[in-house]
């Protein structure tokens, strides 16, 4: 069964931290992994990563994805209290074009 | 319009209700998905519409769900004898279709918070 599993589920940090976050996958047929942020109702895009070892930068995000090990790896640098969110990670398969999405990781940025 | 729109933002019903959620996506968008989130969750696959037609409707979860979108733009997801357990956040996305086959990024509709009393 394919799954999206992201790591950890919640995560709590002071203003400027640097934080961490995972997603790891098996799915049949990968095509590409998205970050998304999700404040309140709607999840917005980040970013998509399909080619191994390459970095997706934005500003203080930034993504990349290891196709070898199965995992992908979103990096917030000089947190603020903006970044609070929930990040979703989601896998998009070449079968169907169904997006498999994990439970999400829940930043908290505390002042 | 500049992005997907969904109506209504929150609904209350009592079960055993009929419901209608629309979708309205990205002029242009081929590709539409319906999501459902419960809380602390991320978004379900329900369905998805590669134009008119329901490409993939595996996510649906019995057959009191059914969606359309019969002009290729417009859906409406629609519950039929609402149980208390289809208590969500129903979530709408569109895509465009890549050159050669194969969607691209998924853009998001802020969602239709759904009630069963």
């Amino acid at each position: 069964e394919d799954k999206v599993v992201q790591s950890p589920l919640s995560l709590v940090v002071h203003e400027g931290d640097t934080v961490t976050l995972n997603c790891s996958y098996e799915v049949t047929n990968f095509r590409s992994l998205l970050w998304y942020k999700q404040e309140k109702k709607a999840p917005t895009f980040l970013f998509m990563l399909t080619s191994s070892g390459i970095e997706k930068k934005s500003g203080r995000l930034s993504s990349i994805l290891d196709k070898k090990e199965l995992f992908s790896i979103l990096n917030i640098t000089a947190t603020q209290t903006g970044d609070s969110a929930v990040y979703l990670c989601a896998v998009l398969t070449n079968t169907g074009n169904q997006f498999y999405f994990g439970t999400g990781t829940s930043l908290t940025v505390i002042p | 319009g500049a992005g997907v729109s969904q109506t209504p933002s929150n609904k209350v019903t009592e079960k055993g209700k009929y419901v209608e959620l629309r979708c309205d996506p990205i002029s242009g968008h081929t590709a539409l998905y319906w999501y459902r989130q419960s809380l602390g969750q991320g978004p379900e696959f329900l369905i998805y519409f590669q134009g008119t037609g329901a490409a993939d409707d595996s996510g649906l979860p019995n057959d009191r769900f059914f969606a359309v979108r019969p002009e290729g733009s417009v859906s409406t997801l629609k519950i039929q004898r609402t149980e208390r357990g289809d208590s969500a956040v129903y979530l709408c996305a569109s895509s465009l279709m890549r050159a050669g086959g194969g969607t691209d990024t998924q853009y998001f509709g802020p969602g239709t918070r759904l009630t069963v009393l």
